[in-house]
């Protein structure tokens, strides 16, 4: 059974940048498109960007110019960087798969536990 | 973007009773090659991840219980839990996944 577990530091500087990586067991990068959303205290989910098997990748434009996904160190992992960060990127963080039906990706169809990151 | 906008906000049901949740799209969320609505449902509850109930609008995920079933199309969908368990306490949140940047309803509350 394939699980997702997000790692990273709870406490950033405003300035600095975040990074977080996400471990897949049971499952490799191979095989879906993955993504990272976040949950901002008392707020909506936001979609952050996602990346394709073969590591292409495609972001919220609003963040766009500061978020990095990429392949981590091996097949069973993947990574996101926010640089210049500030209060407002204070969320928990969740990595996801999208589901692959047929060819179609239609939703995110398993999820980490989330981790909190606090901008302070 | 396009916007999804949910109503209630919050929402009371009694044990047995029927839960109805609405979710607006602002623009279309169907898929034309496909003739599929990307529009999905998931359930969060307090500490844990969201959680996939339904997806392609009215499409039960593997394991979800029978009582969820979802329905709608284009820019006008419903999530309705026929007959509320006490397990079923959480937010609820719509999800569109047509278009980017994907985005997410505001969660609706239920409660018992």
């Amino acid at each position: 059974q394939v699980q997702l577990q997000e790692s990273g530091p709870g406490l950033v500087k405003p300035s600095e940048t975040l990074s977080l990586t996400c471990s897949i067991s049971g499952g490799s990068i191979s095989s879906n498109y993955w993504t990272w959303i976040r949950q901002p205290p008392g707020k909506r989910l936001e979609w952050i960007g996602y990346m394709s098997p073969s590591g292409g990748t495609q972001y919220s434009p609003s963040l766009k110019s500061r978020v990095t996904i990429s392949m981590g160190t091996s097949r069973t992992q993947f990574s996101l960087k926010v640089t210049s960060v500030t209060a407002a990127d204070t969320a928990v963080y969740y990595c996801a798969r999208i589901s692959s039906i047929g060819g179609y990706n239609p939703a995110l169809d398993l999820w980490g536990q989330g981790t909190l990151v606090t901008v302070s | 973007d396009i916007v999804m906008t949910q109503s209630p906000d919050s929402l009371a049901v009694s044990l047995g009773e029927r839960a109805t949740i609405n979710c607006k799209s602002s623009q279309s969320v169907l898929y034309k090659s496909n003739n599929k609505n990307y529009l999905a449902w998931y359930q969060q509850k307090p500490g844990q991840p969201p959680k996939l109930l339904i997806y392609w609008a009215s499409i039960r995920e593997s394991g979800v219980p029978d009582r969820f079933s979802g329905s709608g199309s284009g820019t006008d969908f419903t999530l309705t839990i026929s007959s509320l368990q006490a397990e079923d306490v959480a937010v609820y949140y719509c999800h569109q996944q047509l278009t980017i940047p994907y985005t997410f309803g505001q969660g609706t509350n239920l409660e018992i």
